[in-house]
């Protein structure tokens, strides 16, 4: 299953809202998790099953979508959110693909 | 607390084969829950996602990499390997092993902090 994301790299100011975009080839049910990459240190698990949160993730990261449409939101975006944020589908568990990313700059 | 680290070359031949290990602290390879895999990133290029092991040694590869890339437990207690070859200069990465909880979903939610892996004659 091949992962797209867009956009490739987004700009939002402190405060904001920010909303990623993630679509899988064929459907991956909810299937779905989401990470946060920075530079220097291992991706973060922020969201699986497309909506739930990892132990001590904000609220202020979301998930939503089912199938093959996904959407991370980051509202009240702060400077600690950069970064690039990865969506990960496993439906053919063991056998994940990986999105190519998108870049968060705040 | 569950944490895993990386070890092996920093720099590697061409042609040669690369072999890394995962030490397991805080948990158990051998946990029945638990798969054990190893992800890689290529500086400023997406993440690939190379193999997963389960503790009885059940290894799967992704298909993209055949006969390259062997994930198996050990060689010591609380450790598991990757192995690949033949290298060239587009296996420089960044690895990392990764454990994924199948007691909730299939995700890797800890991860080692990685080892740049650089390919160089």
């Amino acid at each position: 299953t091949v992962m797209t994301q867009s956009p490739d790299t987004l700009s939002v100011s402190p405060g904001g809202r920010a909303t990623l975009s993630c679509r899988a080839s064929r459907s991956v049910r909810t299937n779905l998790a989401w990470y946060q990459g920075k530079p220097g240190q291992p991706p973060t698990l922020l969201i699986y099953d497309s909506s739930a949160r990892a132990t001590g993730v904000s609220d202020r990261f979301s998930g939503t979508g089912s199938d093959t449409d996904f959407t991370l939101s980051i509202s009240n975006v702060q400077s600690a959110d950069f970064g690039i944020y990865y969506c990960q589908q496993y439906n053919d568990w063991p056998f994940i693909s990986f999105g190519p990313g998108t870049r968060v700059d705040v | 607390q569950l944490q895993l680290q990386e070890s092996g070359p920093r720099l590697v031949t061409p042609s040669e084969t690369l072999s890394l290990t995962c030490t397991v602290s805080g948990g158990s390879v051998n946990s029945e829950v638990d798969y054990w895999g190893w992800i890689r990133q290529p500086p400023g290029k997406e993440m690939e996602w190379l193999g997963t092991v389960y503790y009885t040694g059940t290894s799967y590869i992704n298909p993209s990499l055949p006969n390259r890339v062997t994930v198996s437990v050990g060689p010591a207690t609380n450790q598991f390997s990757l192995t690949l070859s033949p290298l060239t200069g587009a296996d420089t990465a960044t690895y990392y092993c990764a454990r994924a909880d199948t007691e909730s979903d299939p995700v890797f939610d800890v991860w080692g902090p990685g080892i740049l892996v650089t390919v160089s004659s």
